[in-house]
């Protein structure tokens, strides 16, 4: 079954050090996203991506945030200066044209420090 | 605003015991609805989906659910749980056939 696919699982960085993490959605699914997981709370939505573009983002999604998908294949979310509270759980996940399942990625666990 | 909302966060029972976790959403429109299961240091894998047709769904695992469009409901059953029914349960609803909203989630102990 395809699948969605995050690197790095885990990443551990200092306060103020840029984050990139990389995913690559199931390959004919168009919509992707961005959603976190802080420890002990609630999976929280961050930003939604569509033909190229963001179509929709959180209150949590500030400039320090941005999205690309550099290549066709990989979509990425780069943080770029770090805080301890963006230490989370990041899940990607993407839905294809079709139905409105959304798959999601394994998580990438990111420790600020 | 739309939300989703799950009752009783914490959920400790024996194995053998029914499970019924409740969700609760606020949108009035069409929706989608799901539940999401992840399991210690996993990943959210779906659990069931409505999207129209038979209120009562079937997933994996033994579990069901049921839309009820009147109490905006969409309840999680599974009549005798496991001990590797042990994971957080995560109510989710897609409105604006875009965003994906989760409720808070349900973290749910089976003791053998």
């Amino acid at each position: 079954e395809p699948e969605v696919t995050q690197t790095p699982s885990h990443q551990v960085t200092q306060m103020g050090q840029e984050v990139i993490l990389r995913c690559v959605p199931i390959s004919n699914h168009l919509y992707f996203y961005w959603y976190r997981q802080i420890l002990g709370q609630k999976v929280e939505f961050l930003v939604s991506f569509y033909n190229n573009e963001i179509s929709e983002k959180s209150e949590i999604f500030d400039d320090q945030f941005s999205v690309e998908r550099p290549d066709g294949s990989n979509f990425t979310l780069k943080i770029r200066s770090t805080k301890l509270e963006d230490s989370a759980m990041y899940f990607c996940a993407s839905r294809g044209r079709s139905g409105n399942t959304i798959y999601f990625g394994e998580g990438s666990w990111l420790t600020v420090v | 605003a739309q939300s989703v909302s799950q009752h009783n966060h914490h959920v400790i029972l024996s194995e053998a015991a029914s499970l019924e976790l409740g969700c609760n959403y606020s949108y009035g429109g069409t929706v989608n609805l799901f539940w999401y299961v992840q399991y210690p240091g996993q990943h959210l894998q779906l659990l069931l989906k409505y999207f129209s047709g038979d209120p009562l769904v079937k997933g994996i695992k033994g579990f069901e659910a049921e839309f009820i469009k009147s109490k905006f409901s969409f309840n999680l059953r599974k009549p005798s749980v496991q001990w590797s029914d042990t994971a957080e349960y995560f109510c989710a609803v897609i409105y604006g056939n875009n965003r994906l909203a989760f409720g808070k989630g349900n973290q749910v102990v089976v003791i053998p």
